[in-house]
């Protein structure tokens, strides 16, 4: 039983271009939830996703950062005109989402480096 | 808003010491509290949780108590061991929110032989 996958594990760009980090839940998972850890400090939350629909994207940055958790196919992160203060770690958690405060399933995180 | 305060780190002990890392928080109502773990490289484990008030959660021989009084959850452990060297994270969810978990910065922990 496959955890919660996310890849590319370790991610360079350049200042400028775009990165996209995918997730995908654990089966039977239909919420994802984003998270963003800057060098020695905690998880910030990012954005709730259902199936088609974002529910709370109040930890987004206003520009340059979208996600998207298509019918098909595994959530999407995705960073436009990446600068030097993108680099963290990113991490996807999953959960089945019935019932209230169902622990979060976290995958192994994307390391994001910006040159 | 919600928030967790945890214990700074770093934190040294030798091994079979006993640990506590403190947790308190504060948010409206009562929150399901939880504490992850974090290994080096890795993502975030779910270590225990406690839903409601002075329910203990316990697993591979960590405890917390939810005290509502002191709005705290405290990690405790009566003997640790090296491969318990990792980073610890306090968290919650708010009752009735959307599942988002709002985390404490982190409590590094190093036991030594």
């Amino acid at each position: 039983n496959a955890g919660v996958m996310q890849n590319p594990r370790h991610l360079v760009r350049r200042r400028g271009q775009e990165a996209r980090l995918r997730c995908s839940p654990m089966k039977g998972h239909s919420h994802v939830y984003w998270y963003r850890q800057l060098p020695e400090e905690g998880l910030k939350f990012m954005v709730y996703l259902q199936k088609e629909n974002i529910i709370d994207e109040s930890g987004m940055p206003k520009e340059r950062f979208s996600a998207e958790f298509p019918k098909e196919g595994p959530s999407i992160l995705r960073i436009q005109q990446v600068v030097r203060g993108d680099s963290a770690a990113y991490f996807c958690a999953s959960s089945r989402g019935e019932l209230d405060n169902q622990p979060q399933h976290f995958g192994d995180g994307t390391r994001l480096s910006i040159l | 808003g919600d928030s967790v305060t945890q214990m700074e780190g770093p934190v040294t002990l030798s091994e079979e010491a006993f640990l506590t890392i403190n947790c308190t928080y504060t948010a409206t109502g009562y929150p399901s509290l939880f504490w992850y773990v974090q290994y080096p490289g890795e993502g975030l484990q779910l270590l225990l949780k406690a839903t409601k008030a002075d329910d203990k959660g316990s697993n591979k021989g960590f405890e917390a108590t939810y005290r509502k009084e002191t709005t705290s959850f405290h990690l405790e452990k009566g003997s640790v061991q090296v491969s318990d060297s990792a980073v610890y994270f306090c968290a919650l969810i708010p009752k009735g929110g959307n599942e988002k978990l709002t985390f404490g910065t982190g409590t590094r922990l190093t036991i030594i032989p």
